[in-house]
């Protein structure tokens, strides 16, 4: 199985503040790489897919980039919504698409 | 627009039984990838079993031989059979239209379903 390791596990931040969260696979997975927010109480919601393509309605902070093994999300100037948690995805090896342990962005 | 509304979750014993269903609109189950994705109380993501659209079926290691999953075309509707369950598959289980292909990101969620399995 891939496994997905996400850096860091928690990051606290202020709004206006440029944010990168890290996901690194156990085996290269080229670009099939996903990231998904979610907030407490909701389910998780897809932001970004193949490693850098913008889910339609996600704003256009939000960015994604890597391939292989090293991949990285990053939001521009954070927002006051923007405080959750974020899952990396490998979609490279199914059926089994495993997740990240999750980073949670806080408020500093 | 596509809707997944997940029903049968709640509290039951260690050692029993529950079935999930996930009825869906806005699109046809048959034609895409469904998965069920759970959620242990203050953890993670942890995808737990799909069905293709060819009715192909794969399960995690975590729940093979006791959870067995379905769809009946005719209701839009897929299933979530869980048997023997362990206090350690309480979790928000989640159903998810998880695309036309198996690389497809899933884009779709519904808003779970608890399920609790305590004595």
């Amino acid at each position: 199985d891939i496994q997905m390791t996400q850096s860091p596990s928690s990051l606290s931040a202020s709004v206006g503040d440029r944010v990168t969260i890290t996901c690194r696979a156990s085996q290269s997975i080229s670009n099939y790489l996903n990231w998904y927010q979610q907030k407490p109480g909701k389910a998780p919601n897809l932001l970004i897919y193949a490693a850098s393509s913008l889910q339609s309605g996600v704003p256009s902070r939000f960015s994604g980039s890597g391939s292989g093994t090293d991949f990285t999300l990053t939001i521009s100037s954070l927002q006051p919504e923007d405080f959750a948690t974020y899952y990396c995805q490998q979609g490279y090896s199914t059926p089994q698409k495993t997740f990240g342990q999750g980073t949670k962005v806080e408020i500093k | 627009e596509v809707q997944l509304v997940e029903s049968g979750g709640g509290l039951i014993q260690p050692g029993g039984s529950l079935r999930l269903s996930c009825a869906a609109s806005g699109f046809t189950v048959s034609s895409h990838y469904m998965s069920w994705v759970r959620q242990a109380p203050g953890k993670g993501l942890e995808w737990v079993s799909v069905i293709y659209s060819g009715g192909s079926t794969y399960y995690a290691d975590s729940v093979k031989g006791r959870f067995t999953i379905s769809r009946d075309n005719s209701r839009n509707t897929v299933y979530l059979q869980m048997n023997s369950l362990r206090a350690e598959d309480t979790a928000v289980y989640y159903c998810v239209n998880s695309g036309t292909r198996s690389t497809s990101p899933f884009d779709y969620w519904g808003q779970g379903t608890l399920v609790t399995v305590s004595s």
